[in-house]
């Protein structure tokens, strides 16, 4: 266990469904991250969070919709997906915004989506 | 924006022997060049990095080397063992502010017994 706790770890669902990721972290960090992971494709990175204020989207999809309601806890929401969004969905964090480069980033396992 | 590079996609090495991945980056600007490895049914981890005011970097089995004139870094990893079958990843990015990191496309190495 790294710290950084990602629910469910598998997840399959329709496209017109709507369901939620969840991420949570008790190291005391600052800033939090969406990373998406695509067989043979580099991470991409999806959303910013630092100190619970979203501080970039990359240009991601209106049908992914992130939260972060405290400095802990980070969501993913998803509805009307589809097929290509199937991938792992990695959750991080970091003491702050750039704090990454100097400690690192502590990953979740992630959540293995599958969109049917 | 950066490009990283990383070569070769999979990789098989019997036990015992070295392993040594390679990254290529693209923006002269980046100082600062982590690696992560990835278990299965993990996420990535970091396992060590590197800074452009030094040329190499070792911790027990692993080492890492930087050349920035040329803009490559490599990671080798040495009497490799089979918990160190795994996908690696290099990442390069400018240790300023909110700069974040780009990683390359991965490489899965196999420690074969």
């Amino acid at each position: 266990e790294t710290g950084v706790t990602q629910t469910p770890r598998h997840l399959v669902m329709g496209m017109t469904n709507k369901k939620s990721l969840k991420c949570e972290q008790h190291l005391g960090h600052n800033a939090m991250y969406w990373y998406k992971q695509s067989a043979k494709k580099p991470l991409e990175l999806m959303f910013v969070y630092s100190l619970e204020e979203r501080v970039e989207n990359n240009s991601v999809p209106s049908r992914f919709s992130p939260e972060c309601p405290n400095s802990s806890h980070l969501f993913l929401h998803l509805h009307t997906l589809q097929p290509e969004d199937s991938a792992l969905y990695l959750c991080a964090s970091s003491q702050d915004v750039g704090g990454g480069l100097r400690d690192g980033y502590t990953f979740g396992s992630g959540t293995r989506l599958t969109v049917v | 924006g950066e490009n990283v590079e990383q070569h070769p996609s999979t990789l098989s090495v019997q036990e015992g022997d070295s392993a040594v991945i390679k990254c290529t980056y693209s923006d002269s600007a980046s100082n600062y060049f982590p690696w992560y490895k990835q278990e299965l049914g993990k996420g990535p981890q970091l396992i060590i990095d590197i800074r452009s005011n030094v040329g190499e970097k070792k911790d027990q089995r692993i080492a890492v080397t930087l050349n920035k004139t040329a803009k490559h870094f490599s990671l080798h990893i040495t009497e490799t063992q089979p918990e160190d079958s795994a996908v690696y990843f290099c990442a390069a990015s400018i240790d300023f502010g909110n700069e974040k990191l780009t990683f390359g496309t991965g490489t899965r190495l196999t420690i074969i017994p």
